[in-house]
């Protein structure tokens, strides 16, 4: 079947705009993960959905970033106001038993 | 959390074993441990995952001790096309700490 998709793929916006990124998990899987890579870097835990509940937040970095996720399914990341530092490559990943993670192809977000 | 320490980079040639080694002193009783493997522009893929003693599938080995602050993935007979980031994770639900990642560079 599908694995999981993202988009858009690449995205370049302006200081202080929002942006909205899409993550498709695979069809089934419950937990639902939210990563950013910057240039060179190790991933870094954003967020994490079990369904449509997010018991973890600690990773996002500040109040400008949130998500959701509707139907158990599809989740949203948006960063509000966006700053140079918030460039990177964001990663969605799902998993059905908790453990075993699927990552998406992942979006570019640039800040100019 | 469990915070995971490997080796920044490491060097082989093919047709040669790699183990690669991360330390995870804080692993709670819950946790498993897995390793990813990633290539430029692309997201990380799964390669294998254990709790405790051995694993092995098709692709590597997974070798956790009876203390498990650490594993070691061995990957036998390297070709060039193991080049790439290879990531030790450690938890589960709610620990979600990736390690820095070693940088796998094969040569012919």
């Amino acid at each position: 079947g599908a694995g999981v998709s993202q988009s858009p793929s690449n995205k370049v916006t302006e200081k202080g705009k929002d942006v909205e990124l899409r993550c498709d998990p695979i069809s089934g899987h419950t937990a639902l993960y939210w990563y950013r890579q910057s240039l060179g870097q190790g991933l870094e835990f954003l967020i994490y959905f079990q369904g449509n509940s997010a018991p973890d937040k600690s990773g996002l970095p500040s109040d400008r970033f949130s998500a959701e996720r509707t139907g158990g399914s599809v989740s949203t990341l948006t960063i509000q106001r966006t700053q140079q530092e918030d460039s990177a490559v964001y990663l969605c990943a799902s998993s059905l038993d908790n453990y075993e993670q699927y990552f998406g192809p992942g979006t570019r977000l640039t800040v100019t | 959390l469990a915070k995971t320490t490997q080796p920044i980079s490491m060097d082989s040639y093919e047709g040669q074993e790699v183990n690669i080694t991360c330390s995870h002193n804080n692993i709670a009783t819950n946790d498993y441990i897995t390793w990813y493997q990633q290539f430029p522009s692309q997201g990380p893929r799964f390669i294998i995952q254990g709790y405790k003693t051995k694993v092995t599938n098709e692709v590597a080995s997974l070798f956790i001790p009876a203390d498990r602050k650490s594993s070691t993935l061995s990957l036998p007979r390297v070709s060039l096309s193991d080049t790439a980031v290879y990531y030790c994770f450690v938890g589960g639900f709610q620990k979600l700490v990736f390690g820095t990642g070693t940088r796998l560079l094969v040569s012919p």
